[in-house]
């Protein structure tokens, strides 16, 4: 079956310091990975995708992300965080075969000063 | 270029009653997909139109129906409402080309029931 498991519910972090937020995933098919996020009382903003190609990812606000096929895992990065990045993060897969997108159950950063 | 919108923001319903909303593409956005958020269960898809057609469904029961115009818009009713069915309703629309595959959100409608 297909899944997306985000294990950290909240992950603190400093300011000025490097953040990762971790997604694992199992799909059918070759993944098309996906990071979104969401402000307080606000729809979801993409950041980044991997579809193919380089295995590390650049998106938006300096966020990366890092593809491991192996490891099934596609980890969300910044190497330094703001008090701006305090949010909620998704990470989503689209399988390439029923075209659905499954949605992890997102983890709250926090950013603090 | 107009956002996604989606109408209304916020609804406050009873048990037993139904409900639609409504959610307006990004011009040329051809796919609507709509996601049920919930603190507890992250992100539910409900289900996907493309072309006025039902393209995929989520594992929601038959009270949850939708349906896609010829314009693109998109609703979704909810029948005979439960308490459980409290939650953001999102809805997310995918360009036609370009990046077919990076969903563009909606505010979301925040529907309670009570």
């Amino acid at each position: 079956a297909q899944s997306v498991a985000q294990p950290e519910d909240q992950v603190n972090v400093a300011e000025g310091n490097p953040l990762t937020v971790k997604c694992t995933y199992s799909v059918s098919g070759n993944p098309y990975l996906f990071w979104y996020v969401q402000y307080p009382n606000r729809g979801l903003q993409f950041l980044l995708k991997y579809i193919t190609g380089d295995n590390l990812v650049k998106g938006s606000y300096g966020f990366e992300a890092e593809f491991n096929k192996s490891q099934t895992s596609f980890h969300l990065k910044k190497p330094s965080a703001l008090v701006s990045d305090s949010a909620l993060y998704f990470c989503a897969v689209r399988d390439s075969l029923t075209y659905k997108y499954i949605f992890g159950t997102g983890t709250r950063l926090k950013v603090l000063a | 270029k107009a956002g996604v919108t989606q109408t209304p923001r916020y609804l406050i319903k009873t048990r037993g009653q139904q409900v639609t909303l409504s959610c307006s593409p990004i011009s040329g956005h051809r796919s609507v997909s709509w996601y049920q958020q919930t603190p507890g269960q992250g992100l539910q898809f409900l289900f996907e139109y493309f072309s006025e057609t039902q393209r995929n469904k989520g594992n929601f029961p038959g009270r949850f129906s939708g349906r896609q115009f010829s314009n693109s818009r998109s609703e979704m009713n909810v029948s005979t409402l439960e308490l459980g069915d409290s939650a953001l309703y999102l809805c997310a629309t995918t360009p036609q080309s370009g990046s077919p595959d990076t969903q563009y959100f909606g505010p979301g409608t925040r529907l309670t029931v009570l």
